[in-house]
Formats: structure tokens, C-alpha cells, sequence
């Protein structure tokens, strides 16, 4: 079974750009997470969709970041403008409805200089 | 609401030695409780988890953990250590069936195997 999908793996922008980073989930969960993980420190959930609503976005700096799931399938994450604290890994997971495991891909770091 | 307070942010063992990484949490309703491994530049990956079914649970790779209600606390252990092991450990709570799957993760726990 292919595992949850993230592109790229690696990115550095500079201060102020913009930039998208893309997910795949695993065939058949409706429900998408978007985590950030900042170095030396636990994942901070940013947003939840179900489908393609959105279940949770409390965490989420509507200011500049922004997210997608059309056809509630692929979702892109966006920031911009991107800060110098924006620097951390970006953690695509994907679950089940209503199941308790979420599968988690495997990041894509952002560096922003 | 729910948090996850891991202790010691650094634990080292000795290849063969006893591994305990600490875990308490707080939540407002029954919690569901999980412990994730990461290896670097890797996403996350599922040791076990708890789910108000028996409350001593075996993962992968021979971790364990016990719920303990009454210390609301949540320990990972294994009883030999392997080099393997070494990795960056996170415990995380979700709301169980009211609090939908958002988890809300520990501050995380460095594991170093010395040989």
C-alpha cells in the first residue's frame, strides 16, 4: 500500500516569498492533516480537513498560510508571505474516518533565509 | 483540552540496557493515548497507541506502554535496548471519540543507544 506522499522535500526561500508544498494522502482517507514541526519540538496540528471541509483551522496563521483540499483528495499548503520563523518541517498525515491511527509522509523541510 | 508533557528531552542507555521514556498527560474526557518514533529526516511512524481497551499495550520492535489513570501518565519501555533504537520519541494524546483524531504531541524525546 503507497504510504502518504509530500512534495517537495526540501525547500529555502527567502523572506517574503511565497511558496506551496503538495500531499497525497493514502487511497480511501478522507480525513487530511496538515502539522508543523519546528526543530526540537513536537508537531503542532495547523489544520484538519474531512473531505474536502475543513474540521479544524484554529492553529492555522490565516494572515499568511493558507489550504486546499479540492476533490477531497491532494491538498496544497500555502504560505505567503513566508517569515524567517516559518523555518520548520511541514508534516502531511492522513487517517480513516473516525479511525484512531493517522499515517504520517515524510515532510518537507522548509528553510527560509 | 488535552496536553502531553514528556520528561527529559535527552535520554542515553546502554545497548542491552532498559529503556523508559516518560510520559504524562492531561485531558479533559477519555483520552486516547499514542507514541510515535522518528527517524531523521523521516515522517512519523506509530509504535502503539491506547484506546481505553486493555491498558498495557505492545508496539513494534518490543516497546510497550502502561496507562496508568490514576497518574495520568503513559510510559514507553523496552527491556533491551537496541542500536536500532536510537531515534527522536513522541507521545501525543487525542481527544478519543469526542475529540475527533487531532493529536497534540510532547515536546519529544532524543533516545541515544551507547554501544
Amino acid at each position: 500500500e503507497a504510504g502518504v506522499a509530500q512534495s517537495p522535500r526540501y525547500k529555502i526561500i527567502e523572506k517574503r516569498q511565497s511558496v506551496a508544498f503538495w500531499c497525497n494522502p493514502i487511497s480511501g482517507h478522507a480525513t487530511l492533516y496538515w502539522y508543523q514541526q519546528i526543530l526540537g519540538q513536537g508537531p503542532k496540528l495547523l489544520i484538519q480537513f474531512q473531505n474536502n471541509g475543513v474540521v479544524d483551522d484554529s492553529q492555522l496563521p490565516k494572515d499568511r498560510f493558507s489550504a486546499e483540499r479540492l476533490k477531497g483528495v491532494d491538498s496544497t499548503l500555502k504560505i505567503q508571505p513566508a517569515k524567517l520563523e516559518d523555518s520548520a518541517v511541514y508534516l502531511c498525515a492522513s487517517s480513516f474516518t473516525g479511525d484512531t491511527e493517522a499515517f504520517f509522509g515524510q515532510g518537507t523541510r522548509l528553510t527560509v533565509v | 483540552a488535552q496536553s502531553v508533557t514528556q520528561l527529559g528531552s535527552h535520554v542515553s542507555v546502554s545497548e542491552g540496557a532498559l529503556v523508559l521514556l516518560r510520559c504524562n498527560y492531561s485531558s479533559s474526557v477519555p483520552p486516547y493515548l499514542f507514541w510515535y518514533v522518528q527517524y531523521p529526516n523521516q515522517g512519523l511512524q506509530l509504535l502503539l497507541k491506547y484506546t481505553s481497551a486493555a491498558t498495557l499495550v505492545k508496539g513494534i520492535n518490543g516497546f510497550e506502554a502502561e496507562f496508568k489513570k490514576s497518574e495520568t501518565s503513559f510510559h514507553l519501555t523496552k527491556p533491551s535496548a537496541h542500536m536500532s533504537d536510537a531515534a527522536e520519541y513522541f507521545c501525543a494524546v487525542s481527544g478519543g471519540i469526542q475529540g475527533a483524531q487531532k493529536l497534540v504531541f510532547g515536546q519529544g524525546t532524543r533516545l541515544t543507544i551507547n554501544p
